[in-house]
């Protein structure tokens, strides 16, 4: 099936530096999504990416989407205390009736030291 | 605004008994979506309902089953339960047609099986 690898696993930065992360998969995704996720809660969208080579940012957020469809990057800059948390990058498989399957990436745990 | 809501967030159960999981999606949206994450696991799809029929299927074993309701509401059934079905429950829900940065997520079901 499917898998999304995410690299690196865990990282453990001081307080305003940038962080990128990346997500590669074997299969093509028509759409890239990339969420975070607190401990003990459900993952929150942060951006999503639908065109191929699109580059996308969100406040301090950047994401890109790979042109070959297979893999994406998140960066994030100045990064705060708030910013901990895990990171999850997710595609998109259209289902039956036009619903929407993710397939989430192995995740990018992120630590943030004042 | 709404979320969706799930219940109950924690549940305790001895392995070989029966839980049932509810998720009351955001208003108007009319997919439902069920996924697992185990500890430290990125989350699994399990299976996803669209008007009350089941649009795709995922890694849900044939001890879960689900259903959505005529009110949109899902529950999903896990019988026989095992020590490996410790989790977190994720349910999410979208308005099909709209894309994928449309499917929101609750704040999940934690189950412990002892």
């Amino acid at each position: 099936g499917q898998q999304l690898n995410q690299s690196p696993q865990s990282m453990f930065i001081q307080e305003g530096e940038d962080v990128s992360m990346n997500c590669t998969s074997s299969s093509i995704f028509n759409t890239w999504l990339w969420y975070k996720q607190d401990p003990g809660e459900g993952p929150v969208l942060l951006i999503a990416l639908y065109k191929a080579g699109e580059l996308t940012s969100n406040g301090r957020l950047t994401a890109q989407f790979g042109i070959t469809r297979k893999d994406s990057f998140l960066n994030i800059s100045a990064s705060i205390p708030s910013d901990v948390g895990i990171y999850f990058c997710a595609g998109q498989l259209r289902g039956s009736y036009n619903t929407d399957k993710l397939i989430f990436g192995t995740g990018t745990r992120l630590q943030v030291f004042p | 605004a709404a979320g969706v809501i799930q219940s109950p967030r924690h549940l305790i159960k001895e392995k070989r008994e029966t839980a049932t999981l509810k998720c009351y999606p955001i208003p108007r949206h009319d997919t439902v979506y069920w996924y697992q994450q185990g500890p430290g696991q990125d989350p699994q799809f399990l299976i996803s309902f669209y008007e009350k029929m089941q649009s795709d299927k995922g890694s849900i074993p044939d001890r879960f089953s689900a259903q959505q309701f005529s009110d949109y509401h899902s529950e999903l059934n896990m019988s026989s339960l095992e020590l490996g079905d410790s989790a977190l429950y994720f349910c999410a829900s979208s308005l099909t047609g709209t894309g994928a940065d449309t499917i929101y997520f609750g704040e999940g079901s934690w189950l412990t099986v002892v």
